[in-house]
């Protein structure tokens, strides 16, 4: 099993759905985790922290739910712009530096 | 500010031949790492850096050796290039572990 896995896509929503992605990690001792946005062929970009209580940016909603071992993303409104992979990671843990990055899942946002 | 920058953005190498990757930063930051991507696997960390004259293995360091002689630069060699290494290689660097800054990728294809 991997250690963060995510369902790879892609989804194709019309401009102004909702649309949530999930992201599933296997080590409970994680401590902190994020949504990092991928335009193709570019580098990640951090989109969002993930905190326990939750976390709000605009149209994008992120959750925790530490007792399933997993973390969503809610994006709200579509726009085309929204398309493009986005990335769950995990950081912490045992066994020295973890920082583990999900394949990523990818969004297709149509007019 | 340039951010995280990446010499060179494309390279293609034969078989045992050897390179240099050169990342740079100018945001004073701790932190820094390479990490490859392949088509649908997420992120791996090859190796990383807690500070000038620090390294440190990460998921996928073998083939690879890496050096931090100053602060804002972090190198990565390939001594002996083999066709597993064909990946896109990002290199980040962030002020503490979270929140990663990325350089906009090198494209290297071995042959």
């Amino acid at each position: 099993r991997k250690e963060v896995e995510q369902d790879p896509g892609p989804f194709n929503v019309p401009e102004g759905a909702t649309v949530a992605f999930n992201c599933t990690y296997s080590n409970s001792a994680s401590q902190s985790f994020f949504w990092y946005r991928q335009d193709c062929r570019k580098e990640p970009k951090l989109l969002m922290s993930v905190y326990s209580s939750g976390n709000e940016d605009g149209r994008f909603t992120a959750q925790l739910n530490r007792a399933s071992q997993y973390i969503s993303l809610l994006i709200r409104d579509s726009k085309l712009s929204d398309s493009a992979t986005y990335l769950c990671v995990v950081n912490g843990g045992t066994g020295g530096f973890k920082t583990i990055f999900g394949a990523g899942t990818r969004l297709f946002v149509k007019a | 500010n340039a951010g995280v920058t990446q010499t060179p953005k494309f390279r293609v190498l034969k078989t045992g031949q050897s390179m240099t990757l050169l990342c740079a930063q100018d945001m004073n930051h701790e932190y820094m790492y390479w990490y490859r991507q392949d088509p649908g696997m997420g992120l791996r960390l090859i190796h990383y850096s807690v500070g000038e004259g620090t390294t440190a293995k990460g998921e996928v360091p073998d083939g690879y050796n890496v050096s931090r002689l100053k602060k804002q630069n972090f190198l990565l060699g390939l001594e002996s290039a083999a066709p597993s290494q064909t990946s896109v290689y990002f290199c980040a660097s962030s002020l503490r572990v979270y929140e990663q800054y990325f350089g906009p990728g090198t494209r290297l294809t071995v042959t």
